[in-house]
């Protein structure tokens, strides 16, 4: 059983959509997420981290939690091409075990 | 600034043979980490170090060993490599108190086993 999972895709969206991200976590006493992107050949990068349930926004990226669902969204606005790349989820349950799901892979089409 | 660096960037090696992968951060980072990300797999733990000095399993620690140097520096050893070996090594590194913050990884190391 998959600690963290998502949707592998891939998630197409036109340009300028709104792109939504989706991934849930098997374990309850998590309580730090984080959503990552990653470029073809390139490093992850982190660019969103939240703790507590609710909303978290930074620009054109929304993040939510429920913890109580053991969900957590990621919503990207206005979608750009340079938006098209991989979006990892990542939660870490505690004693410096983050667990990582395999990635949803997000195309923006102009 | 250059946060985390890796090196190699690439690497192929015959099986059996050995080398080591380098990592140093530049962020004062207590915790540093070694991942292997596989087609379909995401990235899974190999090796940690929450300080200087210390260091602990991950989810697939077997075949590797890690060496904290000091604060900036976390080393990965791949004794005698095994096609199964074949990945692309991120090195992490976080700072790690009362609550978990997220990591900035190196460039990276793809590796083939042959």
């Amino acid at each position: 059983q998959k600690e963290v999972e998502q949707n592998s895709g891939p998630l197409s969206v036109p340009e300028g959509a709104i792109a939504s991200l989706n991934c849930t976590y098997s374990d309850r006493v998590s309580q730090s997420f984080f959503w990552y992107r990653q470029y073809s050949g390139k490093s992850p990068e982190l660019i969103m981290s939240i703790y507590s349930n609710g909303d978290k926004e930074d620009g054109r990226f929304t993040a939510q939690l429920n913890k109580a669902s053991q969900y957590v969204s990621l919503l990207i606005r206005d979608s750009q091409p340079s938006d098209s790349a991989t979006y990892l989820c990542a939660v870490n349950q505690g004693d410096n075990d983050m667990r990582f799901g395999a990635g949803t892979r997000l195309t923006v089409k102009p | 600034n250059a946060g985390v660096t890796q090196t190699p960037k690439f690497q192929v090696l015959k099986t059996g043979q050995s080398m080591t992968l380098q990592c140093a951060q530049d962020m004062n980072h207590n915790s540093m980490y070694w991942y292997r990300q596989d087609p379909g797999m995401g990235l899974r733990l190999i090796y940690y170090s929450a300080s200087e000095g210390t260091t602990d399993k991950g989810e697939v620690p077997n075949g590797y060993n890690v060496s904290r140097l000091n604060k900036r520096e976390f080393s990965l050893r791949l004794e005698s490599a095994a096609p199964s070996q074949t990945s692309v090594y991120f090195c992490a590194s976080s700072w790690t108190g009362d609550s978990y913050y997220g990591y900035t990884f190196g460039s990276g190391t793809r590796l083939t086993v042959v």
